[in-house]
């Protein structure tokens, strides 16, 4: 059974700082892992999303990596903003093509 | 990219009663998917509903209590049905085209329910 671990559960870092968070998975055989953005009370935004024969993603300021075998990935923010306050959450699919959830980091950039 | 309208944004409810939300795609897709996210926790999948064919449900979740319809390609309801405080949740719709496992995700904004 998939599952998706995310640490931390919540971080609060300065405005300019460089971050990273972290999403592990328990199974491996995973065909792509995706990074969603939630504000509060809002749906979700998808960030990057990484098939299984890629290392890594990059938009703008985010870079996500994977690595399959030990079953990690991570989201690396830089130059942090008070606009990128939110949650972050990574997924992949299950054996069964369902879509597996991390409960997400809660990032708060403090000004 | 997918646009996906979500109706409504928010409500309160009473207990005992029933609540529909509407999602809108801006084009057509094969699978659509209905989420749960109740207060500090993560999704949690209800059901996918594929055109032309019963909602296909995960467990915990059953279709008395979470009615489903996709009449066509770009649209899908989801019914919560004799609600109960415990119903309280953002609920989400989602779509991913052709090659569900490669695409991206899209989400709708999602429905905030409270039910008192």
């Amino acid at each position: 059974k998939q599952e998706v671990t995310q640490i931390p559960a919540a971080l609060s870092v300065p405005e300019g700082e460089n971050l990273v968070l972290n999403c592990s998975f328990t199974d491996s055989a995973i065909y792509n892992l995706q990074w969603f953005r939630q504000d509060p009370g809002k749906g979700l935004t998808s960030l990057l999303l990484i098939q299984s024969s890629q290392r890594e993603q990059t938009s703008g300021r985010l870079n996500a990596s994977l690595d399959k075998s030990s079953g990690r990935s991570t989201l690396y923010i830089a130059a942090s903003q008070p606009g990128d306050s939110a949650t972050y959450l990574c997924a992949v699919p299950n054996r069964d093509d369902k879509i597996i959830f991390g409960k997400g980091t809660r990032l708060h950039i403090l000004p | 990219s997918a646009v996906i309208s979500q109706k409504p944004s928010r409500d309160i409810c009473q207990r005992g009663t029933s609540l529909t939300i509407q999602c809108q795609v801006d084009s057509q897709v094969t699978m659509m998917f209905w989420y749960r996210q109740q207060p500090g926790q993560s999704l949690t999948l209800i059901a996918t509903a594929n055109q032309g064919s019963e909602a296909t449900y995960e467990s915990g979740f059953v279709i008395d209590k979470f009615p489903i319809s996709r009449p066509n390609l770009t649209f899908s309801t989801l019914t919560v049905s004799n609600m109960s405080p415990e119903d309280s949740s953002i609920y989400l719709c989602s779509v991913a085209g052709t090659g569900y496992g490669m695409d991206i995700q899209y989400f709708g904004a999602g429905t905030r329910l409270s039910v008192l």
